[in-house]
């Protein structure tokens, strides 16, 4: 267990819809940051956010969006969705200050039918 | 534009041989460079890190990492490949911006060690 937790981990649903997947930090960590991982890709960045600000953003759709509450949990947020956003949706936290990479959760996957 | 190149997609080794997963960088300032490891269905996790001290990096499972400045890589090897070690690999480099810094990875390299 890294202390990043995923749900759900398995997500079936149809074109069109909408879903939410959450993220819980590992404890102390202040950043969350979410990347996608479809097949045979590698993890493209999607967005970050420290301690409830948006820090950065990547690749992200228009169609995603994302928060970060007061308890430092965050949620992605899908929509509008298509064939091709299913993927893997891996979520990850660090703490400022520390040289340590980043934690991962053990990820969400999305297929969209 | 600060990039990690991993170059290879994949790489075949027989179990026992030694195994060598190149990456390259290009950063700004002195790099915080990662190895992270992928199995099957899960997430990633972290193998080793270099930040500064001795160029030659071990980590978990028995890798080891060489960083070199003057190639700007930052390879991944071991001594001798196990077949548990096959799984995707990806080289990580650590990049600050404004007041934070983020990781940005390769593409990932499969590792295939056969028996």
């Amino acid at each position: 267990d890294s202390g990043v937790t995923q749900t759900p981990k398995h997500l079936i649903t149809a074109t069109g819809q909408r879903v939410t997947l959450r993220c819980s930090p590992r404890s102390g960590d202040l950043s969350v940051y979410w990347y996608q991982q479809s097949l045979d890709q590698g993890l493209q960045f999607l967005i970050q956010y420290y301690n409830g600000e948006e820090r950065a953003k990547g690749n992200i759709l228009e169609r995603f969006s994302a928060q970060q509450f007061p308890d430092l949990h965050s949620e992605l947020n899908l929509s509008s969705l298509e064939l091709g956003d299913s993927a893997l949706y891996f979520c990850a936290s660090s703490s400022p200050g520390k040289t340590d990479g980043y934690t991962f959760g053990s990820g969400t996957r999305l297929t969209v039918v | 534009a600060q990039s990690v190149a991993q170059p290879e997609d994949q790489v075949n080794v027989a179990e026992g041989n030694p195994l060598t997963v190149k990456c390259t960088y290009s950063v700004s300032g002195n790099p915080y460079l990662f190895w992270y490891v992928q199995y099957p269905n899960r997430g990633l996790q972290f193998l080793l890190k270099y930040i500064t001290g001795d160029n030659l990096v071990k980590g978990s499972y028995g890798f080891e990492a060489e960083f070199n400045k003057s190639q700007t890589s930052f390879h991944l090897k071991k001594p001798s490949a196990l077949v548990s070690d096959s799984a995707l690999y990806f080289c990580a480099v650590r990049v600050l911006y404004s007041s934070a810094s983020k990781i940005i990875f390769g593409s990932g390299t499969r590792l295939s060690i056969r028996p």
